[in-house]
C-alpha cells in the first residue's frame, strides 16, 4: 500500500537553529516528490519538486533533498516567519498523490 | 492571474441538506483536484480530472459525494445529503504540465 509518513509531528526551534523535517515513502512507481508549505486558513503552497534520487533543490532557507526511500527538508537559520506545516506528497502513477501528515513548525524569536 | 478561486469560503448547513462547492482554476491548467483536509487524516484526494474528464474518483468517499466539470473554467463538487462527518475543510488545487499544484483558500464546511 502506498504510503507518506512525515517526522516529526511538531517542531520547535529556536531562532537560527537550523534542523530537518522527513518525510519517507513506501510508493510502486514515484514520478515526483512534492514539498509544500500551508500557513493557517490557508491552502497549501508549493515549494519544490524532486524527481530523482539524489537531487537537490534550494530556495532561500530551505533546501529539499531525495533519496529512493525519503526526502528532508533542511531548514538553515530559520526565522519566526518559517513557522508554518509542511507537507509533502508523492505522485504516483497517472495524477494520483498521496499526502503526508505534515510537520507543524514554529520557530521561536 | 488571481489563483485558484474556490467559493463560498465557509459554509455552514443542517445534516441531509445538499452542498455544493464550486472551483475556478487557473487558466492554462488542464488538471483539476479536489480535496478534503481533517485533523485526523490530512489532506485526502477525492477526485482529479484531466482534460475536464474524470480520470480517477476512488477517493470519493460515498455515492452522496459527486464531482463535475463542465468546462475548463469550473467545477463543482457537491454532497447530498450532507452528514456531520462530512465537515472538513475542501480544496480544490489545479496543475498544468509540471505537475505541482496551485491550491485555492479552500472552503470550510461544518455540518450541523
Amino acid at each position: 500500500e502506498d504510503q507518506v509518513t512525515q517526522s516529526p509531528e511538531a517542531l520547535r526551534l529556536q531562532e537560527g537553529e537550523s534542523s530537518s523535517l522527513n518525510c519517507s515513502y513506501t510508493v510502486s512507481g514515484l514520478r515526483g516528490l512534492f514539498w509544500y508549505r500551508q500557513d493557517p486558513g490557508k491552502g497549501p503552497e508549493f515549494l519544490f519538486t524532486l524527481y530523482s534520487a539524489g537531487e537537490e533543490k534550494e530556495k532561500e532557507r530551505l533546501k529539499a533533498t531525495l533519496t529512493k526511500k525519503e526526502s528532508f527538508l533542511h531548514i538553515t537559520a530559520p526565522k519566526p516567519e518559517d513557522s508554518a506545516t509542511y507537507l509533502c506528497a508523492v505522485q504516483v502513477s497517472g495524477n494520483q498523490f498521496y499526502f503526508g501528515t505534515g510537520t507543524s513548525l514554529t520557530v521561536i524569536p | 492571474d488571481a489563483g485558484v478561486i474556490q467559493s463560498p469560503r465557509h459554509e455552514v448547513t443542517e445534516m441531509g441538506q445538499e452542498v455544493t462547492l464550486r472551483c475556478k482554476p487557473i487558466s492554462g491548467h488542464n488538471s483539476l483536484f479536489w480535496y478534503r483536509q481533517t485533523m485526523m487524516r490530512g489532506l485526502e484526494l477525492l477526485i482529479y480530472f484531466n482534460n475536464n474528464v474524470p480520470i480517477d474518483d476512488s477517493g470519493m468517499p460515498e455515492d452522496r459525494f459527486s464531482a463535475k466539470m463542465p468546462n475548463a473554467s469550473f467545477s463543482t463538487l457537491k454532497i447530498q445529503p450532507s452528514e456531520p462527518r462530512d465537515s472538513a475543510v475542501y480544496f480544490c488545487a489545479s496543475s498544468g504540465q509540471y505537475n505541482e499544484q496551485f491550491f485555492g483558500p479552500g472552503t470550510r464546511l461544518t455540518v450541523l
